[in-house]
């Protein structure tokens, strides 16, 4: 697609439970960035991938927190056990070696 | 810690007005440095980027910005400012030290009256 995509748009759920937050980057960018923007704040690094390997995981908060890349194109951002902290928009970027970052529109997740 | 510092947190304007928006980072090193505007209910976009050369750089829709090494600070700047231009706008910042990820500042977010 001509921009980087986000699934779901929205995401509520219970305290506990299990998410997946996928991502769709650019065609052909081998990049790709996962961030978390809580309310009132800038967007927070949690994992950088390049390729189908993490580069840089140092941004995710716990273990409960996981991302794979398995072919180098769609990534998937896994939390285990959600905490009513864990709410908050989680966003999606890529790039094509140029150091400049396209974002996706963002995963709103919910906690109850 | 890497950190960016973004002084404003919410300005008001009237149209035509300029604006500066302030943004100093803590790193010693060599940085790119982004400007990125997120509109009502849209993504990140890009407004301009500095990598090196000509400290003064050219964003879409009159936006400037200036790299001060010296103060660590990428202000903003518009001559005159439009409605359109509410949105919040976020500093970032990356350390060129073979990490690619981006610290970005708390966001400036920015009411246009018309």
């Amino acid at each position: 697609g001509a921009g980087v995509s986000q699934t779901p748009s929205n995401k509520v759920t219970e305290k506990g439970k299990y998410v997946e937050l996928r991502c769709d980057p650019i065609s052909g960018h081998t990049a790709l960035y996962w961030y978390r923007q809580s309310l009132g704040q800038g967007p927070e690094f949690l994992i950088y991938f390049q390729g189908t390997g993490a580069a840089d995981d140092s941004g995710l908060p716990n273990d409960r927190f996981f991302a794979v890349r398995p072919e180098g194109s769609v990534s998937t951002l896994k939390i285990q056990r959600t905490e009513r902290g864990d709410s908050a928009v989680y966003l999606c970027a890529s790039s094509g070696g140029s150091d400049e970052q396209f974002f996706g529109p963002g995963t709103r997740l919910t906690v109850l | 810690a890497q950190s960016v510092s973004q002084h404003n947190h919410h300005v008001i304007l009237s149209e035509a007005a300029s604006l500066e928006l302030g943004c100093n980072y803590s790193y010693g090193g060599t940085v790119n440095l982004f400007w990125y505007v997120q509109y009502p209910g849209q993504h990140l976009q890009l407004l301009l980027k500095y990598f090196s050369g000509d400290p003064l750089v050219k964003g879409i829709k009159g936006f400037e910005a200036e790299f001060i090494k010296s103060k660590f600070s990428f202000n903003l700047r518009k001559p005159s400012v439009q409605w359109s231009d509410t949105a919040e706008y976020f500093c970032a910042v990356n350390p060129n030290s073979g990490t690619y990820k981006y610290i970005f500042g708390t966001g400036t977010r920015l009411k246009v009256l018309a």
